[in-house]
């Protein structure tokens, strides 16, 4: 399996912050890698898919970046709304590992 | 709108059974595949397996096979995660989420709003 590790595990960032999450494949992966947010109490919530495509209807702070191993989840300036926890995918091959989760707070 | 509309919580003893569910509305049913998911403070997100409305062919995370069953009902539009015999190790908040597949490129969206489980004596 394919293992996914996201850095840092949490973080505490204030409003208008620019924040950069990243995730690391144990092998490489091209550009299936996916991005959720998970507001808490909630679903998952896809932000971008294939890398670095912004999903629908999600803002455009929102940015992602790399391929191969090591990518990179950038919000370009924080909400409120975004304080959630942060969930990396690898959409290569079963089963379709996730990343443990990037905690952001205040 | 595209929503995934879930079964509520349950609470069952280790050895009982328990199916629940997992209705779509706003598209075709049978065009997009219905993965499950499975979160947990100890292991995070897991993904347990998906289904293929059309045909009903099921394909499992090997972590999971054997122990539960993915079904599908294209009558009522929904979809079905089954365990025959409980464990307190199935605790947990299960999710169903749309699987969607553009020119290879998968990914999940949207996603149910979640079933809490809980197994306890």
């Amino acid at each position: 399996d394919i293992q996914m590790t996201q850095s840092p595990s949490s973080l505490s960032a204030s409003v208008g912050d620019r924040v950069t999450i990243h995730c690391r494949a144990s092998q490489t992966i091209s550009s299936h890698l996916n991005w959720y947010r998970q507001k808490p109490g909630k679903a998952p919530q896809l932000l971008i898919f294939g890398a670095s495509s912004l999903q629908n209807g999600v803002p455009n702070r929102f940015s992602g970046s790399g391929s191969g191993t090591d990518f990179t989840l950038t919000i370009s300036s924080l909400q409120p709304e975004d304080y959630a926890t942060y969930f990396c995918q690898e959409s290569y091959s079963k089963p379709w590992t996730f990343g443990q989760g990037t905690k952001v707070d205040i | 709108e595209v929503q995934l509309l879930q079964s509520g919580a349950e609470v069952k003893k280790p050895g009982e059974s328990l199916t629940i569910s997992c209705k779509a509305s706003g598209y075709s049913f049978a065009t997009y595949w219905i993965s499950w998911v499975r979160q947990t403070p100890e292991k995070g997100l897991e993904w347990m397996g998906r289904i293929d409305p059309s045909d009903f062919y099921t394909d499992y995370s090997p972590s999971f096979e054997g122990h539960v069953t993915i079904s599908a009902d294209k009558s009522i539009n929904t979809a079905f995660l089954q365990w025959s015999s409980l464990r307190a190790s199935d605790t947990a908040i299960y999710f169903c989420a749309r699987w969607v597949n553009q020119n290879y490129v998968v990914w999940l969206d949207p996603w149910g709003q979640g079933t809490l489980v809980t197994v306890s004596s």
